[in-house]
């Protein structure tokens, strides 16, 4: 059962630079989300996506864009890597209230470090 | 703007203590309210889902309760072990607008053997 995954786990880069991560869930849901997580502090939503095709601004959306070509996958880009997003980001899925279940289901984390 | 606020923020108790960890949200128009545990470096573990027509859920030694109408949530650990030890997460989640979870900054329990 692989649930949500994300890749890469880990990743350095260098102020300037750019990355996409990636998030894949398997369980056909429409909602998936990316956030962050800085220490002493709870998820903020970087942005979310209700359903292929469709992405939109969560609280703290500025220096990144996400895409969501396909229902199974949500990508984060980074287009210009600053140290303040250092952070560890979380992506999440799960289905339309209206067709069951709405549990969250989260990814294991990706560990950014921006030096 | 929904605020999730999560007291208290830090929590040392002894082996075998019955503990409590309080979660207040700003909104009472939430479709459900999350319970999770995340280990240090981990992602988060769901512990318990409560919609918002519900009063409570548990799960073995956890029991989570939900008043709406106050804004306040508990989350209650029977006889706590070592391995409880983690940060509690409590979350809601908006019925509208993307529907989606709001985090409180989440309760760093301790447990001494």
């Amino acid at each position: 059962n692989a649930g949500v995954t994300q890749t890469p786990k880990f990743r350095v880069l260098k102020t300037g630079q750019s990355m996409t991560l990636l998030c894949a869930q398997d369980m056909n849901h429409e909602y998936m989300y990316w956030y962050r997580q800085d220490p002493g502090m709870g998820l903020r939503l970087i942005h979310y996506s209700v359903g292929e095709g469709t992405t939109a601004k969560g609280e703290v959306p500025d220096g990144y864009n996400v895409s969501r070509l396909k229902k199974q996958n949500f990508l984060l880009g980074l287009e210009s890597a600053a140290p303040s997003q250092t952070s560890v980001y979380f992506c999440a899925s799960s289905y339309h209230y209206l067709q069951g279940s709405t549990e969250a289901f989260f990814g294991q984390g990706t560990r950014l470090t921006v030096v | 703007k929904q605020e999730v606020t999560q007291i208290p923020a830090a929590l040392s108790v002894p082996e075998g203590e019955n503990l409590v960890l309080n979660c207040s949200f700003t909104d009472s128009a939430i479709y459900n309210l999350q319970w999770f545990r995340q280990d240090p470096g981990k992602g988060l573990t769901s512990l318990l889902l409560i919609q918002s027509s519900q009063r409570e859920q548990t799960s073995g030694r956890l029991n989570a309760s939900l008043d709406k109408s106050s804004g306040r949530s508990t989350l209650y650990i029977a006889a706590s072990q070592p391995g409880d030890s983690a940060t509690y997460l409590c979350a809601v989640r908006r019925g509208t607008g993307g529907f989606k979870t709001i985090f409180g900054a989440g309760t760093r329990l301790f447990v001494k053997a």
